[in-house]
């Protein structure tokens, strides 16, 4: 069973402009953390913001921002005042209580100059 | 450096043989992890360590060996049972915990012909 969805395929944003890139994700488990990595075109992933199941507020790192509705179950990624390098894939991530990592299939992204 | 290392980067095989892609990590980290990834897709998972000595099988395990002799090392074993083997693969390491990332390594990308 699918445990991470990314809906869009691929995503345009005028640069400077904010960009919301959608994750939902599927457990049970109380405990479990949500990622967000980008991968360039040079095949390095990056990982960019952490959400913790238990986090009461939602995620930030510098233009990246976690909005996480738990009752939704969703982990969407706010990338602010785009910048050409944001060009990538982006991948949703959930571990759960085990080691396992579960990841989305992706979305590129493509910023428009 | 604190990090992982995969080599080569590009590996070029022929139809039939093994082939073996090193994974090394001075992280510290118990969890290993492989991927594989194909040409605009997400991350598949083929195998994952827990411990030394000990690995399961992740979605996508047929045609692929693991050994964990150490706590460092992690190598995956492309035969030539494996149907399609060009792709990009990317090892991964995780400390314990949910919320702890994965950190990745920068790929082996393996063409067969």
């Amino acid at each position: 069973a699918q445990k991470i969805t990314q809906t869009q395929p691929g995503m345009f944003v005028q640069e400077k402009e904010a960009v919301t890139l959608d994750c939902t994700y599927d457990t049970s488990d109380p405990s479990y953390g949500l990622f967000w990595y980008k991968q360039p075109s040079s095949g390095e992933m990056i990982f960019l913001i952490y959400q913790g199941s238990y986090d009461q507020q939602n995620a930030t790192e510098g233009r990246y921002s976690l909005n996480f509705q738990k009752a939704r179950k969703s982990a969407n990624l706010v990338i602010s005042a785009s910048q050409l390098g944001d060009s990538a894939m982006y991948f949703c991530a959930m571990r759960r209580y085990g080691n396992q990592f579960y990841f989305g299939t992706g979305t590129s992204l493509t910023v428009i100059p | 450096d604190g990090g992982i290392t995969q080599s080569p980067k590009y590996l070029f095989r022929k139809e039939g043989q093994n082939v073996t892609l090193s994974c090394e990590q001075n992280l510290n980290h118990d969890a290993m992890y492989w991927y594989r990834q194909d040409p605009g897709q997400g991350l598949r998972l083929i195998y994952y360590s827990q411990i030394v000595n000990d690995f399961q099988k992740g979605d996508i395990a047929e045609g692929y060996s693991v050994s964990r002799e150490k706590k460092e090392s992690f190598p995956l074993t492309v035969t030539s049972a494996q149907k399609n083997p060009t792709a990009f693969y990317l090892c991964a390491t995780a400390d314990r915990g949910t919320g702890y990332e994965q950190y990745f390594g920068p790929g082996t990308r393996l063409t067969v012909t």
